[in-house]
């Protein structure tokens, strides 16, 4: 069973569009964060949110926290050849596991 | 640049091999993980070491041996691995253990290993 599931999967687009990516749970986390990982490389963290609302802004990248700690939602602005990526959400259960669990992954590619 | 470092980045061994695969950390976290990751997928955690300790296997086959010298070094020895093992091996270390924390993880660059 896949703790965290994002959509869309996959995503082309035109460099300069705006785009959303969502991560959707129905179980609750302490806090979620979301990377971002290119070929052959690890992920790198971009952000993380713990508190339910919370908006955090990183340049052209807005992350907004779900008021119940359920969801998260992942909005670029002005998309850039240098966005693309594969951009992974991951959570820590508010039950105290010790796993950071993944979502499915959302595989970004921005068109110059 | 990543301040986890792995080696070595790519590794290519037979069935019958012994290898292994190396992750030093420098800053102080006291958490390290080893995770698997296929082409196209998420990573799946394999193992994680809170204060040098085991406590987590994630159900993971004998093949794989996980060792923690010390806070800063995590290995992972492989024995008798089959291709289907063939993945980016992943080391990541966090501040504290994940529960009560944030979450946040600090990749390396990861060890793509090819069984033949």
């Amino acid at each position: 069973t896949q703790l965290l599931e994002q959509s869309p999967q996959f995503l082309s687009i035109q460099e300069g569009e705006n785009l959303t990516v969502y991560c959707n749970s129905s179980s609750v986390f302490s806090s979620l964060q979301w990377y971002r990982q290119e070929p052959g490389e690890g992920p790198v963290l971009l952000v993380t949110v713990v508190t339910g609302g919370e908006v955090k802004k990183l340049k052209r990248l807005t992350f907004q926290f779900g008021d119940a700690r359920k969801d998260s939602s992942l909005h670029i602005t002005a998309a850039q050849p240098g966005d693309t990526g594969l951009y992974l959400c991951a959570g820590v259960p508010s039950t105290g596991a010790n796993n950071l669990f993944f979502g499915t992954g959302t595989r970004l590619t921005v068109i110059p | 640049d990543t301040e986890v470092t792995q080696t070595p980045k790519h590794l290519v061994m037979g069935m019958t091999n012994k290898k292994s695969l190396k992750c030093e950390q420098h800053m102080g976290h006291r958490a390290m993980y080893w995770y698997k990751q296929k082409a196209k997928k998420p990573p799946e955690l394999m193992f994680v070491y809170s204060y040098e300790k085991l406590s987590i296997n994630e159900s993971v086959p004998s093949r794989f041996s996980p060792e923690c010298p010390n806070s800063s070094l995590l290995n992972l020895h492989l024995h008798a691995l089959q291709p289907e093992d063939s993945a980016l091996y992943l080391c990541a270390s966090s501040q504290e253990g994940l529960a009560g924390g944030t979450g946040e993880l600090f990749f390396g660059e990861g060890s793509r290993l090819t069984v033949l």
